[in-house]
């Protein structure tokens, strides 16, 4: 089965450090969410791209988070500097344009604790 | 701003006591209502997407319903291997076809041998 791959799966890191999250999404998929899960507030979108252009960030602080997707291959989330409110999993997610019929895929997250 | 609520937050089952799970939806216009399952320590696993009321899909053991306001998954006889936290999402539809989806808080269900 095709999946999204998540690097690394877990992180700990201290405040103040700069965290890099990679996703590997489906090959072929065009659309590419990140999102973030914590218990209070469930699964947040903080950023989007289809074929490789950011269509909405409006989910993702900007003053210390950025998303890219240097190519089709690799899409990153950024984080600096990292606060311990950053403490969340991250999942990536890929599919094709609106989803349709198979849904998007997620990856297995990365989790991030920030001390 | 779109809204997903679902009830319960969490239940727990028999083995083959069979129920429902519910996801209530405001969103000015609908494009799509996603059913995800979710075991600890994973991401989500696609189940369904429903389009428009009326509409049911069955996949083993569950099915989903919509309506214009909520959907419904209704999960008969169920096995403990059921067990997993369901997560429905929407997604509008929008002039800008932003695909984003808006997730609920997700039903933690546990079913008992």
């Amino acid at each position: 089965d095709a999946r999204v791959t998540q690097t690394p799966r877990h992180k700990v890191t201290e405040m103040g450090q700069e965290v890099t999250m990679r996703c590997q999404p489906i090959l072929g998929h065009n659309t590419v969410f990140w999102y973030r899960q914590t218990m209070m507030q469930g699964l947040e979108l903080l950023a989007y791209f289809r074929n490789r252009a950011p269509l909405d960030d409006s989910g993702m602080p900007k003053d210390r988070f950025s998303a890219e997707m240097p190519d089709a291959t690799l899409a990153t989330l950024k984080i600096q500097p990292s606060e311990p409110r950053d403490s969340a999993v991250y999942f990536c997610a890929s599919g094709l344009v609106l989803g349709q019929r198979d849904g998007y895929t997620f990856g297995s997250g990365t989790r991030l604790t920030v001390v | 701003e779109d809204q997903v609520t679902q009830s319960p937050e969490a239940l727990r089952l028999q083995e083959g006591e069979s129920s429902s799970l519910n996801c209530s939806y405001t969103v000015s216009g609908l494009r799509g209502l996603f059913w995800y399952r979710q075991d600890p320590g994973k991401g989500p696993e696609f189940l369904f997407t429903l389009y428009s009321a009326g509409e049911e899909k069955e996949k083993e053991r569950l099915k989903a319903t919509l309506t214009k306001k909520e959907s419904f998954l209704h999960i008969t006889a169920p096995k403990p291997e059921d067990s997993a936290t369901y997560l429905c999402a929407v997604q509008e539809a929008s002039n800008f076809g932003n695909e984003k989806l808006t997730f609920g808080t997700g039903t933690r269900l546990t079913i008992i041998p």
